[in-house]
């Protein structure tokens, strides 16, 4: 399996507060993604990344900010969660754009 | 910007059975179309990819076709088991927008022993 880990694998925190996920690979790869994962949507990117502080947005990115001051780690911030951000989220890393992209495990996020 | 539909959304097959999973898109210009099978509680997993130079792939049980003029893709497993029962889901992108993958809403296959 790709080296790459998810923390939390699971949280439920409360409408308003912020969270933020945290994505770590040990395999040196450029690329690196954050996609939401919602019944009936599939996969859906939020944000992504190129590079270190080289970073762009998906097709839902409103309500979220990432940050990548080392190859190894993406950070997905949720200012102020809402209900609507009640999801699985998951991280993706690549080597080459348009190449295999290894999820990782996953986290279940709760918003009260 | 690009839209990709999957169907069906639930496959029901018998062991040993074929199974096709059809997949359209929107965007003329995808050029890389990868299919991941996603098993309950795990991260999706790719298990064939076709890019658009190539009309057809194939690994082992598994094969993966494309129609560039219609836009369309299609996945295909032969001689189904039931560890083939999981969440399979299409995707699409384009190498001039960073590798951003837009997936289809996903098929539940269940193959029935």
């Amino acid at each position: 399996d790709a080296g790459i880990t998810q923390s939390p694998r699971h949280k439920v925190t409360e409408t308003g507060t912020p969270v933020t996920l945290r994505c770590h690979q040990t395999e040196n790869h450029r690329y690196m993604y954050w996609y939401r994962q919602d019944p009936g949507h599939g996969l859906r990117l939020i944000h992504y990344s190129y590079g270190v502080k080289d970073t762009d947005k998906g097709e839902v990115s409103d309500g979220y900010s990432v940050s990548r001051s080392k190859t190894e780690d993406f950070l997905l911030t949720l200012e102020s969660a809402t209900s609507s951000q009640t999801s699985v989220y998951f991280c993706a890393i690549s080597a080459k754009i348009n190449n295999e992209q290894f999820f990782g495990p996953g986290t279940r996020l709760t918003v009260l | 910007g690009e839209n990709v539909e999957q169907h069906p959304s639930t496959l029901s097959v018998q062991e040993g059975d074929s199974a096709v999973i059809k997949c359209t898109y929107s965007d003329s210009a995808s050029n890389y179309f990868p299919w991941y099978k996603q098993e309950l509680g795990k991260g999706p997993q790719l298990i064939i990819d076709i890019r658009s130079n190539v009309g057809e792939k194939k690994d082992q049980r598994i094969a993966v076709t494309l129609n560039k003029t219609a836009k369309h893709f299609s996945l295909h497993i032969t001689e189904t088991q039931p560890e083939d029962s999981a969440v399979y889901f299409c995707a699409a992108s384009r190498s001039n927008q960073g590798g951003k993958l837009i997936f289809g809403q996903g098929t539940e296959l269940s193959v029935k022993p």
